[in-house]
């Protein structure tokens, strides 16, 4: 199996452009979540799907994210308009099972700069 | 909070030592999860053990809960160069959340 998918692996861009972020989970996965580790906060997690559905966005920092699941094989994480502050790596993982018991399965993320 | 907290920070020992890292949290718990992270890589999920287990082992990991002291432990076993890495635990209630994490710097 591939493993988890994350694109691009960098980016940097300029603050105000929009940035997104794209996931392609485990196939069979049923579980996609989106965390953001930075050296001051840590891992956080933004917003967990089961079975597509967003089930837990209370991580998402401000209005200007979003994150959608159209199909069960790709995911996406957006922030428009991006400011510096959001300058971290941006981790999306998938589990087997729906749920938290399941262990979490990690791509390599993507290293998002804002200037 | 629910976030687990790893003690310590940071620890060094010499290769063939044995490696011990420490997480405690707040809430009650369905499961904790240690993971590994090597530099610029994602976190590798090592040992899942359920809030009705007391210890689990996988290869030289050995991993313990106690659930009244909310608080578990890892320990690696005959240290290698190649566990240099950060290591998580993560506590799952309604959703999963990790701790800051330990870096550990195996010695030659």
């Amino acid at each position: 199996d591939a493993g988890v998918i994350q694109s691009p692996r960098h980016e940097v861009t300029e603050m105000g452009q929009e940035v997104t972020l794209r996931c392609k989970p485990i196939s069979g996965h049923n579980s996609l979540f989106w965390y953001r580790q930075t050296m001051m906060r840590g891992l956080e997690l933004l917003i967990y799907f089961n079975n597509n559905v967003p089930i837990d966005d209370s991580g998402m920092p401000e209005d200007r994210f979003s994150a959608k699941m159209p199909n069960a094989s790709f995911s996406t994480l957006k922030i428009q308009p991006s400011e510096p502050r959001d300058s971290a790596v941006y981790f999306c993982a998938s589990s087997l099972a729906a749920g938290i018991n399941s262990p979490l399965h990690f791509g390599n993320g993507t290293r998002l700069t804002v200037t | 909070s629910q976030q687990g907290e790893e003690d310590p920070q940071a620890l060094s020992i010499q290769e063939g030592e044995n490696a011990t890292m420490n997480c405690s949290y707040k809430t009650s718990i369905n499961n904790l999860q240690w993971y590994r992270q090597n530099s610029g890589r994602g976190l590798v999920h090592l040992i899942l053990i359920r809030s009705n287990e007391r210890e689990k082992h996988s290869g030289r990991l050995r991993v313990t809960l106690d659930t009244s002291k909310k608080s578990s432990s890892l320990l690696i076993t005959a240290s290698r160069a190649a566990d240099t890495a950060s290591y998580f635990c993560a506590t799952a209630q309604d959703k999963i959340i990790f701790g800051k994490g330990t870096r550990l710097h195996i010695l030659p």
